[in-house]
């Protein structure tokens, strides 16, 4: 059955530190990928997006992820962490099965970000 | 003005009870899902439609029925709820329904006592 695995339930940096979010999927053939953030009392909102082309992706907030289809991995990354990306992250995967097109996610990881 | 709005945004209730929630979406989009949130985060999807037509029933009890008269709106009904009915509902909308990134709406809280 086709999922979408993150690691690390939460995650503590240094406000200033560098930052990468793990995600692993199964799925047959290469689904379309996605980072949503959700800040407390929100909704999600998309980050960033892959299905092909160049495996780095680049997103909102100065977020990027990288596709690695040996390792079907999909890691999100920022290069320094403010205090207001503390939030939680949710990798998910779009694909097409039984009755349709639809996106499955992570179970998410939450962010801390220490001053 | 808000893309995905939802109401109401907290909702408590007794056992038993009916209510319902309401989603509206001035995107223009032809796809809105309801997703259910638990208390782990965990995110699922429940319905898709596609231009009013259900195209996605995930394994639901046939005590939530989603409604959606035109394809700018759905709403989810529920019928004598339940204290696992407490979660958050989150209604999201695409422009086409397959590829595309998913619009989410603030959220309902729903606690059932």
């Amino acid at each position: 059955a086709q999922s979408v695995t993150q690691p690390d339930i939460h995650i503590t940096v240094s406000e200033g530190a560098s930052l990468e979010l793990r995600c692993n999927y199964s799925y047959g053939a290469t689904p379309y990928l996605f980072w949503y953030v959700q800040s407390p009392g929100q909704g999600l909102q998309l980050l960033l997006k892959y299905f092909s082309g160049d495996t780095l992706v680049q997103g909102i907030k100065g977020f990027e992820a990288e596709f690695k289809r040996s390792q079907s991995s999909f890691n999100l990354r920022k290069p320094s962490v403010h205090w207001s990306d503390a939030a939680e992250y949710f990798c998910a995967v779009g694909l097409f099965g039984t009755g349709g097109f639809k996106t499955i996610f992570g179970a998410g990881t939450r962010l801390f970000v220490k001053a | 003005d808000t893309a995905v709005s939802q109401t109401p945004k907290y909702l408590v209730t007794q056992m038993g009870n009916d209510k319902s929630i309401k989603c509206e979406q001035n995107l223009g989009h032809d796809t809105m899902y309801w997703y259910k949130q638990d208390s782990k985060k965990f995110l699922k999807i429940m319905f898709s439609y596609n231009n009013k037509e259900l195209i996605i029933n995930e394994t639901v009890p046939n005590r939530f029925s989603p409604k959606s008269p035109d394809k700018a709106h759905l709403n989810l009904h529920i019928n004598s709820l339940e204290l696992g009915d407490s979660a958050v509902y989150f209604c999201a909308s695409s422009p086409k329904g397959f590829g595309e990134k998913l619009f989410f709406g603030s959220g309902t809280q729903l606690s059932v006592l």
